[in-house]
């Protein structure tokens, strides 16, 4: 049980585009969902919380309109990385959790290169 | 603020027992967890105390004392799967479930 997905696994794209990924619970309830970056040899740094259909809670120093959050069901939430810049290149996690206190299950991750 | 400290790197010997430590100094708790992550993976959940005390869980066991605000991932058995980084994160409580990771521990299980 507590199963999470994401999609794409992987993306390369040129520099000004944007990028959607989507984060999907299989097999329970995500009222909450987390939008980690990772750096390589670096920790997982939260950028945002979504809770389902309402705005996402931005962490300090992150930019909500350039990391665009949809929390738009209790399986379903997309990041759009727009106009992505070669700085944005790393690895995106989500996670969902049922609810407080509770754990968090990770997604595969994202690994995004910006050219 | 949060501040979570972990060592760098360890390494150990494939049958030994190893312990890694975290140390928190954060207001507010709700609970403290371990996760591991292979290199290129997101990170799988190992364990969680909430209370002061043992937890074990097979091979793996997680201590808490809230008052001295430190944890301990204890590893025995060790095998060449383990090879990973250990990662311990702060639960805020509240009406979410954020947690602030640590900067995560390598450790290298050696034959």
């Amino acid at each position: 049980g507590a199963v999470v997905s994401q999609h794409p696994s992987w993306v390369i794209c040129k520099s000004g585009t944007s990028v959607k990924i989507e984060c999907r619970s299989l097999d329970f309830q995500a009222t909450t969902m987390f939008w980690y970056r990772q750096f390589p040899k670096q920790s997982l740094m939260l950028m945002a919380t979504s809770n389902e259909g309402s705005k996402a809670t931005y962490e300090q120093g992150v930019e909500k309109d350039k990391f665009l959050i949809n929390h738009a069901s209790l399986t379903l939430s997309t990041l759009t990385v727009t106009s992505a810049h070669p700085e944005d290149s790393s690895f995106y996690i989500c996670s969902g959790a049922g609810g407080p206190p509770d754990t968090q299950y990770f997604g595969p991750g994202t690994r995004l290169t910006v050219l | 603020g949060q501040n979570i400290d972990q060592p760098t790197e360890m390494t150990a010997t494939e049958g030994a027992i190893v312990q890694i430590n975290c140390t928190y100094q954060t207001s507010g708790f709700n609970g403290l967890f371990w996760y591991q992550q292979h290199a290129g993976e997101a990170p799988t959940f190992l364990s969680y105390n909430v209370l002061d005390g043992l937890e074990e869980k097979g091979r793996f066991s997680s201590f808490l004392s809230r008052s001295k605000g430190y944890s301990y991932l204890l590893l025995k058995e060790l095998q060449m799967k383990d090879s990973a980084s250990y990662l311990c994160a702060w639960g805020g409580g509240g009406a979410t479930n954020k947690l602030i990771f640590g900067t995560g521990t390598l450790l290298a299980v050696q034959p």
